[in-house]
């Protein structure tokens, strides 16, 4: 069964620290990688999508890492603000074995509070 | 403004009835997803669409219906056989099946 864990569940930093949020799936066959940045009642807003053959992709103060041998990713914040507060969700897409469109599998998030 | 747009961005509904939610799109976007997000879950697919005129079903159909007549509107009527509705529906919508996907801003459904 296609999964995507995401860990910590929740994380509390001060303004201006550096975090690193965590996601394993185990998506197969894997087609690419997601994170999603979403405010509390708002729709998710897409940081970086990673494809096989990437490692790292920056988007300002936001790196995702992307490991396709341990099916693991990361989300680095740098020097973080806050309205970085909001939950990060790391989606896996599933290439489609029938040719229609990618599966979707959603992480449940990691909701980010950044305090003065 | 281009984007992709929900309403109503609230909605109230009683038992045994049902309710349609918008979903418009002027992204030129073939593909449209609707999604349930539910506290501590990940979001779970409802209905997709790639193409007009066509639509398949997701993970959690039961209790919902869509209709695709056209390339900017996806609507979801959420059923009275739907028995538990109450939740946040996102509704999305890309170039393609596998490129980046766009949401819009959410209908909070609560059933009273």
């Amino acid at each position: 069964k296609n999964q995507v864990e995401q860990s910590p569940q929740s994380l509390i930093i001060l303004e201006g620290k550096n975090c690193t949020l965590q996601c394993n799936y185990t998506v197969s066959p894997f087609s690419n990688l997601r994170w999603y940045k979403q405010d509390t009642g708002r729709g998710p807003v897409s940081l970086t999508i990673m494809t096989f053959s990437e490692n790292t992709k920056s988007n300002g103060r936001y790196t995702a890492t992307l490991d396709a041998d341990t099916k693991q990713s990361s989300l680095h914040i740098t020097a973080s603000q806050l309205s970085d507060s909001a939950s990060y969700i790391c989606v896996v897409s599933a290439r489609s074995r029938r040719g229609g469109g990618n599966k979707l599998t959603f992480g449940t998030g990691t909701q980010l509070k950044v305090e003065l | 403004d281009g984007g992709i747009t929900q309403s109503p961005k609230y909605l109230f509904r009683k038992e045994g009835q049902n309710v349609t939610l918008s979903c418009e799109q002027n992204l030129n976007h073939d593909a449209m997803y609707w999604y349930r997000q539910d506290p501590g879950q990940g979001l779970r697919l409802i209905y997709y669409s790639q193409i007009v005129n066509d639509f398949q079903k997701g993970d959690i159909a039961e209790g919902y219906s869509v209709s695709r007549e056209k390339k900017e509107s996806f609507p979801l009527t959420v059923t009275s056989a739907q028995k538990n509705p109450t939740a946040f529906y996102l509704c999305a919508s890309s170039m393609a099946a596998n490129t980046e996907a766009f949401f819009g801003q959410g209908t909070r459904l609560t059933v009273v």
